[in-house]
């Protein structure tokens, strides 16, 4: 069974660069998560989605950042134009809904995205 | 707002010993859930092991087991018969049930496990 598909792995580029990262959640989750992790911030939620539709994007640092979501199984994390201090580690991470049910549903991460912009 | 703390940055055992990481939480509300999750130096964020707040019995997965104390809002893993591949960074981390789905984080401890 697939888990979360984070790609690429690693991504090098230049300030002032456009930047995709690109995520395909697990089939059937309906939540879908985008996190950034730094030494000095550690694990922060950007944006996170319920049925392709954004939910809370309180988390996103700028303008420059956007997330889409056209369909159940892709997303994409757009920076545009990257900085240096937007290097770090980018998580994606899926879920099922809680139904109501008082049942735990985790979050399941991909390998995550490693950015560096020069 | 619900907050995450992990009041030990670096931990470092010997194999085969018996560790415990700390977390405590704040929150207000009384139906949540606590996860632990841990990063092996390949970046990946692997679930360890799952508590709802609502059962009293604490959780366990083999060598992990946590120590669940509702009232003082503490959450700690113990790792039994530790092994070199634990070693790791362990992540604590809180979620509200239904429609909320965000997971909040702790800072995070990092452990080595020495053979």
């Amino acid at each position: 069974d697939a888990g979360v598909i984070q790609s690429p792995r690693h991504e090098v580029t230049e300030m002032g660069q456009e930047v995709t990262l690109r995520c395909k959640p697990i089939s059937g989750h309906d939540y879908l998560f985008w996190y950034r992790q730094t030494m000095m911030r550690g694990l922060e939620l950007l944006i996170y989605f319920n049925n392709n539709v954004p939910i809370d994007d309180s988390g996103m640092p700028e303008d420059r950042f956007s997330a889409k979501m056209p369909n159940a199984s892709f997303s994409t994390l757009k920076i545009q134009p990257s900085e240096p201090r937007d290097s770090a580690v980018y998580f994606c991470a899926s879920s099922f809904g809680d139904r109501g049910v008082r049942v735990s549903q985790p979050q399941h991460f991909g390998d995550g995205t490693r950015l560096s912009i020069l | 707002a619900q907050t995450v703390t992990q009041s030990q940055p670096e931990m470092s055992v010997q194999e085969a010993e018996t560790v415990t990481l700390s977390c405590t939480y704040d929150t207000s509300e009384n139906n949540y859930y606590l996860f632990w999750y841990k990063q092996p130096p390949s970046r990946q964020m692997i679930l360890v092991i799952r508590q709802e707040a609502y059962k009293q019995q604490n959780a366990t997965e083999n060598r992990f087991s946590v120590n669940f104390q509702k009232a003082a809002k503490s959450f700690s893993l113990k790792i039994s018969d530790s092994q070199l591949g634990d070693t790791a960074m362990y992540f604590c981390a809180f979620m509200k049930p239904q429609r909320a789905q965000k997971l909040v984080f702790g800072q995070g401890t990092r452990l080595t496990i020495n053979p």
